[in-house]
């Protein structure tokens, strides 16, 4: 079926980078961009930015800029998301989304993946 | 703080109804759609409403939203136990570049 699914848990260290990855299946995985939003605990949902997977264009929200890094394979259908030089304040539950295929890029996020937990810990 | 303005927390009875506010402004919401989003405790969020008012598929009709301005709302009717979630607004920023959530509006049916 149509679905998103996500690495497992991860335990880090400070300032060790992380890669959560994110294999989609049911649909042509380059006809839709892949989003990556962040959930720390008990707060709200943060976007990191998108991947184009036909492409491999990539547009970060600018506090990640320097971190994180997407990356895609087309011949398995997996998105990868790496976030580097991890703080404390970075564990949170990471998500991908797949935005809807109007084109528009402000359209809405219609199928998400599981989630992957990663902890950031001394 | 989030870039679009939510009620930390909103409640209701069974069968009441509620509505929730989402404020943004020129640069995001006044200029693009706006999308909502539930998230059931523990679960990832759920696609729930696009382009300002369109249901996703599946959604119940209980469930509608709209968007004037720089505001949107969603408006849910009838409410069940089921709806007790979080919900939360999102839209694209042209001063960002990238998509601005709601901090999220933590709904309780008592």
């Amino acid at each position: 079926q149509v679905q998103l699914v996500q690495s497992g848990a991860e335990v880090k260290r400070p300032w060790d980078s992380v890669t959560v990855s994110c294999t989609a299946s049911g649909y042509t995985f380059t006809s839709y961009f892949v989003h990556w939003v962040r959930q720390a605990p008990g707060q709200g949902l943060e976007w990191m930015g998108t991947i184009n997977p036909n492409g491999g264009k990539t547009t970060y929200a600018q506090r990640f800029q320097d971190r994180v890094t997407m990356t895609r394979d087309t011949s398995t259908s997996t998105v990868y998301m790496e976030l580097s030089s991890l703080r404390s304040d970075d564990t949170a539950v990471f998500y991908c989304a797949r935005l809807r295929g109007s084109g528009y890029y402000g359209d809405a996020f219609d199928l998400w993946g599981q989630g992957t937990v990663v902890t950031v810990s001394s | 703080q989030s870039v679009l303005t939510q009620p930390p927390s909103a409640s209701g009875t069974p069968g009441q109804s509620v509505t929730i506010s989402c404020s943004g402004r020129s640069s995001n919401i006044g200029r693009h759609t706006v999308n909502w989003y539930q998230q059931l405790p523990g679960t990832a969020p759920k696609f729930l409403i696009y382009s300002n008012d369109q249901r996703s598929s599946g959604v119940p009709d209980r469930f509608s939203a709209s968007k004037s301005g720089t505001s949107a709302s969603l408006a849910i009717s009838g409410l069940q136990s089921e709806d007790e979630a979080a919900y939360y607004c999102a839209a694209w920023d042209d001063n960002l570049n990238g998509v601005v959530f709601g901090g999220g509006t933590k709904l309780t049916v008592l």
